[in-house]
C-alpha cells in the first residue's frame, strides 16, 4: 500500500529557529508532492507544489525539496514565527493512483514566543 | 466572493436521514474533490470529478452519492446518515493537465450524526 508518513507528529521550537519538517513516501513512483498548512478548525491552505521534474520550490521563508530516489520531501521554514504555528501536511500523487492525493498524518508545529 | 465555498459549515442530523453538503467554486476548475478528515485516519478521498457529468470513486465512497451537473458545483449526499459518517468534510478543486496540480480546499463542513 502506498503511504505518506510524517515524523514527528508534533514539534515545538522557540521563535526565530530554522526548522525542517519531514515527509517520506513508500514508492518512488510519485508524480508530484504538495505541502499544506492547516490551522485549527480551518481548511487546508496550499503552500507549495513540487512537480515531478523539480527538486525544490521556494515561497518566501518556505523551501520544499523532493528527492524521489530516497522517498523523501522536506519543508524548510526559515526564521520561524509564532504565526507559523499550525499543522503541516504533505500529500503526493502517485503515478498509478490517478487524481488521488495520498496524505500524510501531519506535523503539528508550535512556535513559542 | 471568489474561491471555493462550502455550506452548511456545521450540521447536526440523525441516523437514517439524508444530508446534502454543498460545494461551489468560482475558478471554473475542471477537477473537484470531496475528502473526509478523521482523527487517526487523516484525510481520505471520497469522490472526485474530472468535469461536469464525470465522477469517480475515491478511497471511501460507500454511503455517499455525488453529482456534477454544472462545473462550479459538486454536492455530496449522504443517503442514509450513520454515526460513522460523523466527520469534517472538505471540498477541493484543481486545474491543469490530468488534475494532478495544486488542490485548493474549502473551509470544511463539520457534520455530527446522532
Amino acid at each position: 500500500k502506498q503511504e505518506v508518513t510524517q515524523i514527528p507528529a508534533a514539534l515545538s521550537v522557540p521563535e526565530g529557529e530554522n526548522l525542517v519538517l519531514n515527509c517520506s513516501f513508500t514508492d518512488s513512483a510519485i508524480y508530484n508532492l504538495q505541502w499544506f498548512r492547516q490551522d485549527p478548525g480551518k481548511g487546508l491552505t496550499s503552500l507549495l507544489l513540487i512537480q515531478s521534474s523539480q527538486r525544490e520550490q521556494t515561497s518566501g521563508r518556505l523551501n520544499a525539496s523532493l528527492d524521489k530516489s530516497s522517498g523523501r520531501s522536506t519543508l524548510y521554514i526559515a526564521a520561524s514565527q509564532p504565526g507559523d504555528s499550525a499543522t503541516y501536511l504533505c500529500a503526493g500523487y502517485y503515478n498509478n493512483a490517478g487524481n488521488m492525493l495520498t496524505f500524510g498524518g501531519g506535523t503539528r508545529l508550535m512556535v513559542k514566543p | 466572493d471568489a474561491g471555493i465555498t462550502q455550506s452548511p459549515r456545521y450540521k447536526i442530523t440523525e441516523t437514517g436521514r439524508q444530508v446534502t453538503l454543498m460545494c461551489h467554486q468560482t475558478w471554473s476548475h475542471s477537477y473537484m474533490f470531496w475528502y473526509r478528515q478523521d482523527l487517526g485516519h487523516g484525510l481520505r478521498l471520497i469522490y472526485y470529478s474530472a468535469a461536469a457529468d464525470i465522477t469517480d470513486k475515491g478511497e471511501v465512497p460507500d454511503g455517499y452519492v455525488v453529482s456534477r451537473s454544472k462545473t462550479e458545483n459538486f454536492p455530496l449526499t449522504l443517503e442514509s446518515a450513520t454515526r460513522s459518517q460523523t466527520s469534517v468534510y472538505f471540498c477541493a478543486s484543481s486545474d491543469g493537465t490530468g488534475g494532478r496540480e495544486t488542490q485548493y480546499f474549502g473551509p470544511g463542513t463539520r457534520l455530527l450524526v446522532l
